[in-house]
């Protein structure tokens, strides 16, 4: 059974769209984060949430807006897709803040 | 800026030698490390961490050595085997911090 998973794998769409991202963990952790990984392969984080809460919110353009319905799931949802949207993107898990993460596999999101 | 530095992009290393990635770190508020390994196509993979209040932490045929004073850390695989061949993200964590700071990257490969 996958941990963390996240769904799609694979997103093409045109620019100006929006999409969304989703992503669930059965690990019962109760923090969950999401990074971009972008062309120079750094892995950067963009937001956590723990117990639902918005714990970290680095400064990533208003038009990412994450959503945390439960514990176990935390979507992230991108208005207005520029082409520089364009990168690998993963979900993650903990069992507390700042503990070792577990990644889901990544959806990669390709802007035209 | 980058604070955590893996500058070696890439390693080969012959099946059954020690295979030795490096990581430098600028921050000295990190006090936590960790290891991932990423192999393509896949989400990274937690491998091995280590406190600052330690020097080294051994988990098999995995080390990880701590030098705070020269804010270098290192990662031992001994022996190498194929299967290690994979790109190894070197994290770092600051006290209290709930997020984690990532180098590029290091892809290693393992030559039978």
């Amino acid at each position: 059974d996958t941990a963390v998973s996240q769904t799609p794998k694979y997103l093409v769409t045109q620019m100006g769209n929006d999409k969304s991202i989703k992503c669930e963990q059965n690990l019962g952790h109760d923090t969950m984060y999401w990074y971009k990984q972008d062309s120079k392969k750094f892995l950067k984080i963009m937001f956590s949430y723990n117990n639902k809460e918005l714990i970290i919110n680095e400064t990533v353009p208003n038009r990412f807006s994450p959503k945390s319905p439960d514990k176990a799931h935390l979507n992230l949802h991108i208005n207005s897709l520029e082409l520089g949207d364009s990168a690998v993107y993963f979900c993650a898990s903990s069992q507390a803040a700042g503990q070792e993460q577990y990644f889901g596999p990544g959806t990669r999101l390709t802007v035209l | 800026d980058q604070q955590v530095k893996q500058n070696s992009p890439s390693l080969s290393v012959q099946e059954g030698r020690i295979s030795i990635l490096n990581c430098d770190y600028t921050n000295s508020m990190f006090d936590y490390f960790l290891w991932y390994k990423k192999y393509p196509a896949e989400g990274p993979t937690f491998l091995i961490s280590i406190s600052s209040i330690k020097d080294k932490n051994e988990d098999g045929r995995f080390t990880v050595f701590l030098n705070k004073s020269a804010k270098h850390l290192s990662l031992h695989i001994v022996p190498s085997q194929p299967g290690d061949s994979a790109v190894y993200f070197c994290a770092a964590k600051g006290a209290g911090s709930y997020q984690l700071t990532f180098g590029k990257g290091t892809k290693l490969s393992v030559i039978p």
